[in-house]
């Protein structure tokens, strides 16, 4: 156990819909990551925040969005969902300071579009 | 922008032999290279990693070189066993305010009985 949790593990929705995906980071963590993986494939970085606010965006499209709240926790939004969306969604969190790099996956949220 | 280029992408061996995954990477800046294994539907866990001012790194069956002049570092697996199999992913970063980790595709892992 990583120490990183989210939720829901899975998600049935359709297309056009809007989900939120949350996170909460490891005790003590100011960052967090979110990647997609679709199927086979490897992790692509979406966004990162730190202490509440956004640090890097990857290749995140405009119909998701994210934020972290004061509390470290973090939610992803999705909306206009297509099929290809369906993917393996993971957040990440690391302490943000110091050398400490490494970054601890959460189990991820499991998205199916239908 | 940085880049990490991973190979090969599918490598099977027989158990009990060894396996090498390569990673190369192109920004020189680069200074912490952690390996990654992913089993089938969970998620990524750290298995090794290393830093710039260090060549190599063992912890037991597992091991990582780095060569910064060549730019590339290495996982090296001995003696696989059957709960070797995964897929493997090498990551770059250059420890800057992001900690951002700059992914290689993926190597998948299989070893054969």
């Amino acid at each position: 156990d990583s120490g990183v949790t989210q939720t829901p593990k899975h998600l049935i929705t359709a297309t056009g819909q809007r989900v939120t995906l949350r996170c909460s980071p490891r005790s003590g963590d100011l960052s967090v990551y979110w990647y997609q993986q679709s199927l086979d494939q490897g992790l692509q970085f979406l966004i990162q925040y730190y202490n509440g606010e956004e640090r890097a965006k990857g290749n995140i499209l405009e119909r998701f969005s994210a934020q972290q709240f004061p509390d470290l926790h973090s939610e992803l939004n999705l909306s206009s969902l297509e099929l290809g969306d369906s993917a393996l969604y993971f957040c990440a969190s690391t302490p943000g300071t110091g050398e400490r790099e490494t970054q601890y996956f959460g189990p991820g949220t499991r998205l199916l579009v239908l | 922008g940085e880049n990490v280029e991973q190979h090969p992408s599918t490598l099977s061996v027989q158990e009990g032999d060894s396996a090498v995954i390569k990673c190369t990477y192109s920004d020189s800046a680069s200074n912490y290279f952690p390996w990654y294994k992913q089993e089938l539907g969970k998620r990524p866990q750290l298995i090794i990693d290393i830093r710039s001012n260090v060549g190599e790194k063992k912890d037991q069956r597992i091991a990582v070189t780095l060569n910064k002049t060549a730019k590339h570092f290495s996982l090296h697996i001995t003696e696989t066993q059957p709960e070797d199999s995964a897929v493997y992913f090498c990551a770059a970063s250059k420890g800057d305010s992001n900690y951002q980790l700059i992914w290689g595709a993926g190597t998948k892992l299989i070893i054969k009985p």
